[in-house]
């Protein structure tokens, strides 16, 4: 079975612009949620979607935006990019809807912003 | 927030050692997990310990867990080159929301 795969890898953005990143979760897992990772930290919470809804919300200003589609994929939007929104951006799906379940995550898409 | 903080930030071993790292956490909590990260890429879920559980093996794995002391420790036995990593711990602070710490960085010399 293919694992969560997100596109793309790397991308590079100057600031002010506006960028889309994409999920696509485990066959069968409905849960999707993105995380931020600045260099030297842990993840940090952005969203949470179960069932195409949103479920949760991480302390992220409302250039984030994300949805999630009816085959479970999912997206993240970034507008009016800073310079600190540089950083390993991580999907993670589950079978079940609350983060105390096992995540399984994607590579991620590493996002520089100039 | 975060509600995990590992210890040691940074860890160098011999290969065939053994590794201990510690994980603090804030509140109470349903479970606690395990991750591991190599090179900056994605997160793989190592292991899961329950509140009610103290001790976890799998395969060359340990985790304990007093809540009493709110802290959990992750021991990796007869470590390898491949073991190079960085582990995290992780709680739910919610339904929706998993926390992690800051990590702790590992390194096994061949």
């Amino acid at each position: 079975d293919a694992g969560v795969t997100q596109s793309p890898t790397h991308l590079i953005k100057t600031r002010g612009q506006h960028v889309t990143l994409r999920c696509s979760p485990i066959s069968g897992h409905k849960s999707v949620s993105w995380y931020q990772q600045v260099l030297g930290q842990g993840p940090q919470f952005i969203f949470q979607y179960y069932e195409k809804e949103e479920r949760g919300r991480g302390n992220f200003p409302d250039r984030f935006s994300a949805r999630q589609f009816p085959n479970y994929s999912s997206e993240l939007n970034v507008n009016a990019l800073l310079l600190g929104d540089s950083a390993l951006y991580l999907c993670a799906s589950s079978a079940l809807d609350r983060a105390r379940y096992e995540q399984y995550f994607g590579p991620g898409t590493r996002l520089t912003v100039t | 927030s975060q509600q995990g903080e590992e210890d040691p930030q940074a860890l160098s071993i011999q290969e065939g050692e053994n590794a201990t790292m510690n994980c603090s956490y804030k509140t109470s909590i349903n479970n606690l997990q395990w991750y591991r990260q190599n090179s900056g890429r994605g997160l793989v879920h190592l292991i899961l310990i329950r509140s009610n559980e103290r001790e976890k093996h799998s395969g060359r794995l340990r985790v304990t867990l007093d809540t009493s002391k709110k802290s959990s420790s992750l021991l990796i036995t007869a470590s390898r080159a491949a073991d190079t990593a960085s582990y995290f711990c992780a709680t739910a602070l919610n339904d929706y929301k998993l926390s992690f710490g800051a990590g702790t960085t590992v390194t096994v010399r061949a």
